[in-house]
């Protein structure tokens, strides 16, 4: 158990909806990222949080977006989905330049 | 930008052969480096890194890697492998950049298949 929480766990849903994945950090990390895994694309960084605000984007397309809150736990929106976007979804979290500890991923398949 | 290369996709090795992985980046400055380990439908899991120091790096489970400056390489090795070793392996390197992002860059990933 790697102390980062991520929810859910599966997801089905349609093209053109829009879906919410949750990321709770390890207690006491600032850093959340989000990256994409896909078989064609591998791991693929879309975005990093430090304390709230937006420290790097990678990949993510506009149709993206996603927020840290207060609490530190990170939410990643996806919307007008297609079926390219069927992927896990990792969360993970790390101190301050330290390694990152990964959650269990949120698995997305859009019909 | 920086990128990571992992030589091989697909690794077949039989129970007791010895392992190595390779991984190159592209970066010259100073970079952190890991490989993590993803066992059929798990989570990644770190298995070793390198930050500073000796460039010989012991892990978890008997696994090591090399850090080669010179070659830009962070090769992962193991000398007797086991069949609880099949997975995939990810290479990863951090690099600093201004305003405190530090993503981690991962390599396409080699799938190994340990065979008893």
């Amino acid at each position: 158990d790697s102390g980062v929480t991520q929810t859910p766990k599966h997801l089905i849903t349609a093209t053109g909806q829009r879906v919410t994945l949750r990321c709770s950090p390890r207690s006491g990390d600032l850093s959340v990222y989000w990256y994409q895994q896909s078989l064609d694309q591998g791991l693929q960084f879309l975005i990093q949080y430090y304390n709230g605000e937006e420290r790097a984007k990678g990949n993510i397309l506009e149709r993206f977006s996603a927020q840290q809150f207060p609490d530190l736990h990170s939410e990643l929106n996806l919307s007008s989905l297609e079926l390219g976007d069927s992927a896990l979804y990792f969360c993970a979290s790390s101190l301050f330049r330290g390694e990152l500890f990964f959650g269990e991923g949120s698995r997305l398949t859009v019909l | 930008a920086q990128s990571v290369s992992q030589h091989n996709h697909h690794v077949i090795l039989s129970e007791a052969a010895s392992l190595e992985l390779g991984c190159n980046y592209s970066y010259g400055g100073t970079v952190n480096l890991f490989w993590y380990v993803q066992y059929p439908g798990q989570h990644l899991q770190l298995l070793l890194k390198y930050f500073s120091g000796d460039p010989l790096v012991k892990g978890i489970k008997g696994f090591e890697a090399e850090f080669i400056k010179s070659k830009f390489s962070f090769n992962l090795r193991k000398p007797s492998v086991q069949w609880s070793d099949t997975a995939e392996y990810f290479c990863a390197v951090k690099v600093y950049s201004g305003g405190g992002a530090d993503g981690l860059t991962f390599g396409k990933g080699t799938h190994l298949i340990i065979q008893p």
